[in-house]
């Protein structure tokens, strides 16, 4: 099956920098790649997501890159604000496509104000 | 909307005993899954549901688990009997199209 790696475990930001989270997959077959962001005592909320077809994509402060020939895949948070603190994961799809995510193990980002 | 509710949030139970979890998905949308989050696997796929048709449960980790959805707006997850490494937080999520799930609160379960 798919396997994600994630990296780091833990971030930590002062307000207004950069963040920029980084996974790497297995199957070369996955096409579907979101991010989820959970914050304390709440499920997953999907914030981006991008499919095999692009490279790249934007939503106002947060942006997702992927590069096929490498399987690997990173968000990236611009300008951070103490509300973009929480757990972090990425996923990539396994043979069911959307209907069957394989998680990373999560990034907890700190934002220091 | 009020999104994907579950109940309960918080279930603490004896081993051995049986637990239901509760799930209603967003009206109309036709997959639903069930998710277990722990701290030393992550989120595991345990089953999902295409209009209310069980697709793929080779998540499910024994025959313990068992889960059903007998209509569009209902589904459960059963652990009889239940056991301490069962801990862990229960999450269903459901969505319709190609893409993007919504998730629950979860339950967080205990098993003591």
């Amino acid at each position: 099956g798919e396997n994600v790696e994630q990296h780091p475990s833990t971030l930590s930001v002062q307000e207004g920098d950069s963040a920029v989270i980084k996974c790497t997959y297995s199957d070369s077959a996955s096409n579907y790649f979101p991010w989820y962001k959970q914050e304390l005592g709440k499920g997953p909320q999907l914030i981006i997501d991008i499919r095999s077809n692009v490279g790249e994509k934007k939503d106002q402060r947060i942006a997702v890159t992927l590069n096929k020939t490498a399987k690997h895949f990173s968000l990236h948070i611009t300008e951070t604000q103490p509300e973009d603190s929480a757990v972090y994961f990425c996923a990539a799809s396994g043979k069911r496509g959307a209907n069957n995510l394989f998680f990373g193990t999560g990034t907890r980002l700190t934002v220091i104000p | 909307d009020a999104g994907v509710i579950q109940s309960p949030r918080h279930e603490v139970t004896e081993m051995g005993q049986e637990v239901t979890l509760r799930c209603k998905p967003i009206s109309g949308h036709d997959y639903l899954f069930w998710y277990r989050q722990t701290m030393m696997r992550g989120l595991e796929l345990l089953i999902y549901f295409n209009n209310n048709v069980p697709i793929d449960d080779s998540g499910m980790p024994e025959d313990r688990f068992s889960a059903k959805m007998p209509n569009a707006s209902f589904s459960t997850l059963k652990i009889q009997p239940s056991e301490p490494r069962d801990s862990a937080v229960y999450f269903c999520a459901s969505r319709t199209g190609l893409y993007g799930y919504t998730f629950g609160s979860g339950t967080r379960l205990t098993v003591v």
